[in-house]
């Protein structure tokens, strides 16, 4: 069955312009995430969507960065005046529900290069 | 501190070898830990997932759980140059219903032929 789907895969932008990302969810996941992944580091956790609950937004780096899922399904990471240190691997993941037993699945990634 | 702390390697064995991976966590209240395996250009995928303390062996895979010393570990036998990847420890908060995964730093691991 299809997985995670991220778009684009790749994609370079020039400083100070804006990008959007998006992410297609498994099929009938209500638990939705986005992490962040710098060269040589951990997976940092941006925000997580449930339902209709409110998202939390906790892991967001600034301002600059937002997301929406519309519909309950697919979700859209915007980053508006990319500087530099914004490059990285931008993940998003689903699960049937929260995390509590739920297996988490990643997608692929989008990478992003900040020129 | 960080909440969870790995070292990154790089680690390179050859193969056949009994491979260990480790990572260290703050907070006693963590309670579930995974580990994920990630390959080149990949999103990251759940090899293990424990709960209590004690071993928790799956094939070739078995992840240790020491709680009174804060220590999880991943060990891999007989390991094959397909095992060669980064490898990321993971455990949610222990805030109940928090919704994230923190996550280690990752260790890269290369299995030699």
């Amino acid at each position: 069955g299809a997985g995670v789907s991220q778009s684009p895969s790749n994609k370079v932008t020039e400083k100070g312009k804006d990008v959007e990302l998006r992410c297609d969810p498994i099929s009938g996941h209500t638990a939705l995430y986005w992490y962040r992944q710098s060269l040589g580091q951990g997976l940092e956790f941006l925000i997580y969507f449930q339902g209709n609950s409110a998202p939390d937004k906790s892991g967001l780096p600034s301002d600059r960065f937002s997301a929406e899922r519309t519909g309950g399904s697919v979700s859209t990471l915007t980053i508006q005046r990319t500087q530099q240190e914004d490059s990285a691997v931008y993940l998003c993941a689903s699960s049937l529900q929260g995390i509590g037993g739920n297996t988490i699945y990643f997608g692929e990634g989008s990478w992003l290069t900040v020129v | 501190q960080k909440e969870v702390e790995q070292d990154p390697g790089p680690l390179s064995v050859p193969e056949g070898a009994i491979v260990s991976l480790n990572c260290t966590y703050s907070n006693s209240a963590f309670q579930y830990f995974m580990w994920y395996r990630q390959y080149s250009r990949k999103g990251p995928e759940l090899l293990m997932y424990t709960y209590s303390s004690g071993n928790k062996e799956d094939g070739r895979f078995t992840a240790q759980v020491d709680k009174s010393s804060k220590y999880i570990s991943l060990f891999i036998r007989d390991s094959q140059p397909s095992d060669s990847a980064t490898y990321l420890c993971a455990t949610p908060p222990g805030v109940q219903g928090a919704q994230k995964l923190v996550f280690g730093q990752g260790t890269r691991l290369t299995i030699n032929p």
